[in-house]
């Protein structure tokens, strides 16, 4: 039971547009979802983050959307860059008294072009 | 910076041995966690651990067992390779902060199992 999807396998972007990668979650004690950033032979990369309590977060040229009734968020990136070229997971918790188990997404690989 | 190194970047292993793949954190984490990444199945928890000799099922414990003697070290052990585990490791860790915390990574140890 896949509780964190990432529908999109791929996206390829020209350079300087907008990159939407988007994020469905079923679980509805999820309460605070992270982007990651990973490129290839590396471990990924904290990119940005979002409560359940928001519903937009910005850092830069990212931002993150949070929709909780229709159980989706998504991550803005203005404007693309080659560097950027990479997988972005989709990650979400639920708050516990322990350890916080992420739960990720498959993931969407990211193609900036020139 | 957090640190997060794994002992090996590749290995190459035979069926039925016994594979040990370390993890050493510099953050004073007392979150520490073990992932296998995939192909079109992102990143899936093996074990995790929330304190010194304390450790829990992930999502996929089969065929792993874990050890953490001490706070900054973490080890995943595969008692008796075989090739289904052939994939990429990833190890992180994070501050016991009751849901809000960020996991950080290693850069992964590749693992062929023949």
């Amino acid at each position: 039971d896949q509780q964190v999807k990432q529908n999109s396998p791929s996206l390829s972007v020209q350079e300087g547009r907008i990159s939407i990668l988007n994020c469905d979650y079923t679980n509805s004690m999820f309460d605070y979802f992270l982007w990651y950033k990973k490129y290839p032979a590396e471990g990924p990369t904290f990119l940005i983050s979002i409560s359940s309590i928001k519903d937009k977060n910005e850092d830069g040229r990212f931002t993150v959307f949070l929709n909780k009734s229709a159980k989706h968020l998504s991550l803005h990136i203005v404007p693309s860059q080659p560097g950027d070229s990479a997988v972005y997971f989709c990650a979400a918790s639920a708050s516990t008294g322990t350890a916080s188990k992420l739960t990720f997404g498959t993931g969407t690989r990211l193609q900036v072009t020139l | 910076d957090v640190k997060v190194t794994q002992s090996s970047r590749y290995l190459v292993k035979r069926t039925g041995e016994k594979v040990f793949l370390e993890c050493v954190q510099d953050m004073d984490h007392e979150n520490m966690f073990w992932y296998r990444q995939d192909p079109g199945l992102g990143l899936r928890l093996i074990y995790f651990s929330y304190d010194v000799k304390m450790k829990e099922k992930g999502d996929i414990p089969e065929g792993y067992s874990v050890s953490r003697e001490k706070k900054e070290r973490f080890s995943l052990i595969l008692e008796s390779a075989s090739t289904n585990q052939t994939s990429m490791y990833l190890c992180a860790s994070s501050f016991l902060a009751g849901g809000r915390e960020t996991q950080y990574f290693g850069p992964g140890t590749r693992l062929l199992v023949l």
